[in-house]
């Protein structure tokens, strides 16, 4: 299964402020019709998880663009800027690239 | 508007069974395939595998196979996960997730299985 591992686990953020979270993928995301699966969703405490990026840099319906989604191969970022505090909880990138699709770690985001 | 509204938490015994369900609304329940996921007290999330809405065909991770099944009640636009001879290990919460092309757009609330003697 392909490893998917995010930096940090926890990162103290000042409202206003920007993150950066990172996600490394064992193998290329990339398929081999040329496309990368690569997806962000946050999960805030108590929710469910909700899709905030798609195919590394699209953002879903009703995402605000202080999101942002950059990338290739095995290397991947979810950038926020002027974090306010619904964007509080846990990130997490997913790969459906190669089967079966995997998750991160996480990554917690918190009020500094 | 989408949503899955899943059944609600569950208290069960070691050796026991457990029946969640996932009934989705505001669009065609077998134009998109519905997948599983474990997330599990404090941890991350963990691919179940899926099952197709239109032929009923479930794929499992490795994980799960042999006491997870997947299945539908397509008229009433609902997706069903059971656990047999349940552990410890198996508390967790559930979520169904509706997948869009190659990505999980809708989710599920999830469903809390808590198992303990």
């Amino acid at each position: 299964d392909v490893v998917m591992t995010q930096t940090p686990v926890s990162l103290p953020v000042s409202l206003g402020g920007q993150a950066s979270i990172s996600c490394r993928s064992s193998q290329s995301l990339v398929h081999s019709n040329g496309n990368t699966y690569l997806h962000w969703y946050l999960q805030k405490p108590g929710q469910s998880p909700q899709l905030l990026i798609y195919r590394v840099s699209n953002r879903f319906s009703g995402v605000p663009d202080r999101f942002s989604g950059s990338g290739s191969g095995t290397d991947f970022t979810l950038k926020i800027s002027r974090v306010e505090p619904e964007d509080l909880g846990d990130y997490y990138c997913l790969q459906s690239t190669h089967f079966p699709p995997t998750f991160g770690s996480g990554t917690k985001l918190e009020i500094k | 508007q989408i949503q899955l509204v899943q059944s609600g938490p569950e208290l069960k015994k070691p050796g026991e069974s457990v029946k969640i369900s996932c009934k989705a609304s505001g669009y065609t329940f077998t134009d998109y395939a519905m997948h599983w996921v474990k997330q599990a007290p404090g941890k991350g999330l963990k691919w179940m595998g899926w099952i197709n809405t239109y032929t009923g065909k479930p794929t499992y991770a490795d994980d799960f196979k042999g006491r997870f099944v997947f299945s539908l009640e397509a008229s009433a636009s609902t997706a069903n996960l059971q656990i047999s001879n349940l552990k410890n290990e198996d508390t967790a919460t559930y979520f169904c997730a509706r997948r869009e092309r190659d990505y999980f757009d809708y989710w599920g609330q999830g469903v809390m299985v808590t198992v303990s003697s």
